[in-house]
């Protein structure tokens, strides 16, 4: 069965540029993360949405950071004028309810962003 | 925030039994102890969860301390599959999981 896939895998964008990184998550999986992870650390967590909407957002490390999820299904996270210290794999994952404690997490691949 | 320490490396030889241990001293009462792995270039992957007594699937099993406090996963028969970073964690009163650095397992032929 289908996974959760990003895209594009690998972004290579000019200091100050704008990105977009996809994720899709599991058909029908309620919830979605975002999760940035730096080179040798484990990831950490930027945002979360129950279906549409954006219940926490509170890793987001500045206002240049956006994500959103407007049918509840196929997310966007957006970085505008990138900075070097952005540059990192970002992970997304989904899982199936709203949230309980014995709740999985399915993780993609990955985006690994690199800024110049 | 939920905040679990584990060792920063560990070896095994192939086809040996692995014990990665985690303590996870402030975990609350109902909250489930999660254990991932992470191969290079993919995304975490779900290995196995508990809450109180222990766990086995068919990847590994999950000992529980009986005051919650530290857990060991344990691979019984490890593979160079297996060389991989596995988090311990846990949502505490959050949503999202919070992983620390965890522990690289190398696999030694």
């Amino acid at each position: 069965g289908a996974g959760v896939s990003q895209s594009p895998r690998y972004k290579v964008a000019k200091r100050g540029q704008d990105v977009a990184l996809r994720c899709d998550p599991i058909s029908g999986h309620v919830s979605l993360f975002w999760y940035q992870q730096a080179l040798g650390q484990g990831p950490e967590f930027l945002t979360y949405f129950q279906n549409e909407a954006q219940l926490d957002k509170s890793g987001l490390p500045s206002d240049r950071f956006f994500a959103e999820r407007p049918e509840g299904s196929v997310s966007t996270l957006k970085i505008q004028r990138t900075q070097q210290e952005d540059s990192a794999v970002y992970l997304c994952a989904s899982s199936l309810y709203r949230i309980v404690s014995t709740d999985t997490q399915y993780f993609g691949p990955g985006t690994r962003l690199t800024v110049l | 925030d939920a905040k679990t320490t584990q060792p920063n490396s560990m070896e095994s030889n192939e086809e040996e039994p692995v014990h990665l241990p985690c303590n996870h001293s402030t975990i609350s009462g109902t909250d489930y102890i999660h254990w991932y792995r992470q191969l290079p270039s993919q995304g975490p992957e779900y290995v196995i969860h508990g809450l109180t007594s222990n766990v086995n699937n068919r990847m590994a099993s999950l000992a529980i301390a009986e005051d919650r406090k530290s857990s060991t996963l344990i691979l019984h028969r490890a593979t160079l599959r297996d060389a991989a970073v596995y988090y311990c964690t846990y949502s505490g009163s959050a949503r999202q999981l919070t992983f620390g650095s965890g522990t690289q397992l190398t696999v030694l032929p």
